[in-house]
């Protein structure tokens, strides 16, 4: 059985830091992209970043270039999100997800077809 | 910062057929790319409900159905049940963006 599992969200100042885990089991993690998105309270999804499967790429929103870094420990099955210079707006559940390959393997052609739980992250001092 | 748009609720009886829109633009729905629709029942995570414009995963009953034309899309839920009460969006790549965009998302209710 597929799982995503998030960790490390919580309450932290603005121009604070935080790093997301998200721990996956029951597929060969080392094999699929993976990406973060985001879901401001009562709003909708924002993608977030996404990375291939060894790392050599990664893709962010122009609203976290610069400030928020993916990556990927494949020996260990997880995917982190460290998040730097955070702001009021970052506050959201942030959900990680496997993205499996459509019609061919190119970033473009992804299908999320598991999701974690998601991890809450608010930004207030 | 969503680029697809969606009508902000949809409502029907049961039983009653629903559709749901999604309108991009050419960088990309227009631009080839599949579009993807995820189902958020409340307080869960979202669910893979169609992907690639028109395929439904395993488990997911055939009364729920996509389409694509042009910049647009649509999901169109046939015998609406209580169950089906949720948020729900679409999903495509952005060549902008060298990315992913969602729909602004709509919700369902179940009369």
């Amino acid at each position: 059985e597929v799982q995503l599992v998030e960790s490390g969200g919580g309450l932290v100042q603005p121009g604070g830091s935080l790093r997301l885990s998200c721990a996956a089991s029951g597929f060969t993690f080392s094999s699929y992209w993976m990406i973060w998105v985001r879901q401001a309270p009562g709003k909708g999804l924002e993608w977030v970043a996404n990375i291939k499967q060894d790392g050599s790429e990664k893709y962010y929103v122009d609203s976290v270039k610069g400030r928020f870094t993916i990556s990927r420990d494949n020996a260990k099955n997880s995917l982190y999100l460290q998040m730097n210079s955070l702001r009021a707006e970052d506050t959201a559940v942030y959900y990680c997800a496997r993205a499996r390959s459509g019609y061919n393997s190119a970033w473009y052609s992804k299908i999320f077809d598991y999701w974690g739980q998601g991890t809450l992250v608010t930004v207030s001092s | 910062q969503s680029v697809l748009t969606q009508p902000p609720s949809v409502s029907g009886a049961p039983g009653q057929r629903v559709t749901i829109s999604c309108t991009g633009s050419s960088s990309n729905i227009g631009a080839g790319y599949d579009v993807h629709w995820y189902q958020q029942l409340p307080g869960t995570a979202p669910k893979l409900l169609i992907y690639g414009n028109s395929n439904r995963p395993s488990g997911v009953p055939d009364r729920f159905s996509g389409s694509k034309s042009g910049t647009s899309a649509s999901l169109a839920i046939t015998g609406l049940q209580a169950e089906d009460e949720a948020d729900y969006y679409c999903q495509s790549s952005d060549s902008s963006l060298t990315g992913y965009v969602f729909g602004t998302g709509t919700k369902v209710t179940v009369l």
